[in-house]
């Protein structure tokens, strides 16, 4: 079974710019959750949909917002990017028990 | 605020030397407490479930405890590929996971 992918890996953007992150769950888990982890830090939670529905919300600007798609698939946007945007961002696929994490996209904001 | 604690932030030990690892939380409805592993410039790797106090689960060389205001992860004569940041995090039943900062394992050969 195919865990959970992300894409891209690493991204380098430019303050000001936006930039779409892309996450596929593991087949037959319909909820995802992103979250963003800065160095040195555990992660912090954004947002979860489950059935293409927000459940949930985490303390960041409404310049980050998320969207999942029929197929379960989710991307996460995030307009005029800051420095402080860079980070590991994580996404995780929700089972009956647990959540497993993608490998995460590297975004650097220069 | 629901709050997670680890200590330490960081332990070195011998190959083959045991340890504990804490991790504490504010109680306030836990509805389900979770050991990560994270390699550098990688995702968490999924350990443990945790969901009562007295629960116990072990995998290898990693055991994990919970009462009821904190849980300890047990290594067991580590190995060198045991060094990793070890996480936890607690569902306190609002849709999202809330993670503490962190162990930094290192393990000497």
């Amino acid at each position: 079974d195919a865990g959970v992918t992300q894409s891209p890996t690493h991204l380098i953007k430019t303050r000001g710019q936006q930039v779409t992150l892309r996450c596929s769950p593991i087949s037959g888990h319909k909820s995802v959750s992103w979250y963003q982890q800065v160095l040195g830090q555990g992660p912090q939670f954004i947002f979860q949909y489950y059935e293409k529905e927000e459940r949930g919300r985490g303390n960041f600007p409404d310049r980050f917002s998320a969207r999942q798609f029929p197929n379960y698939s989710s991307e996460l946007n995030v307009n005029a990017l800051l420095l402080g945007d860079s980070a590991l961002y994580l996404c995780a696929s929700t089972g009956p028990y647990e959540q497993y994490f993608g490998p995460g996209t590297r975004l650097t904001v220069t | 605020e629901d709050q997670v604690t680890q200590s330490p932030e960081a332990l070195r030990l011998q190959e083959g030397e045991s340890s504990s690892l804490n991790c504490s939380y504010t109680v306030s409805g836990l509805r389900g407490l979770f050991w990560y592993r994270q390699d550098p410039g990688k995702g968490p790797e999924f350990l443990f479930t945790l969901y009562s106090a007295g629960e116990e689960k072990e995998k290898e060389r990693l055991k994990a405890t919970l009462t009821k205001k904190e849980s300890f992860l047990h290594i067991t004569a580590p190995k060198p590929e045991d060094s990793a940041t070890y996480l936890c995090a607690v569902d306190f039943g609002n849709e999202k996971l809330t993670f503490g900062t962190g162990t930094r394992l290192t393990i000497i050969p």
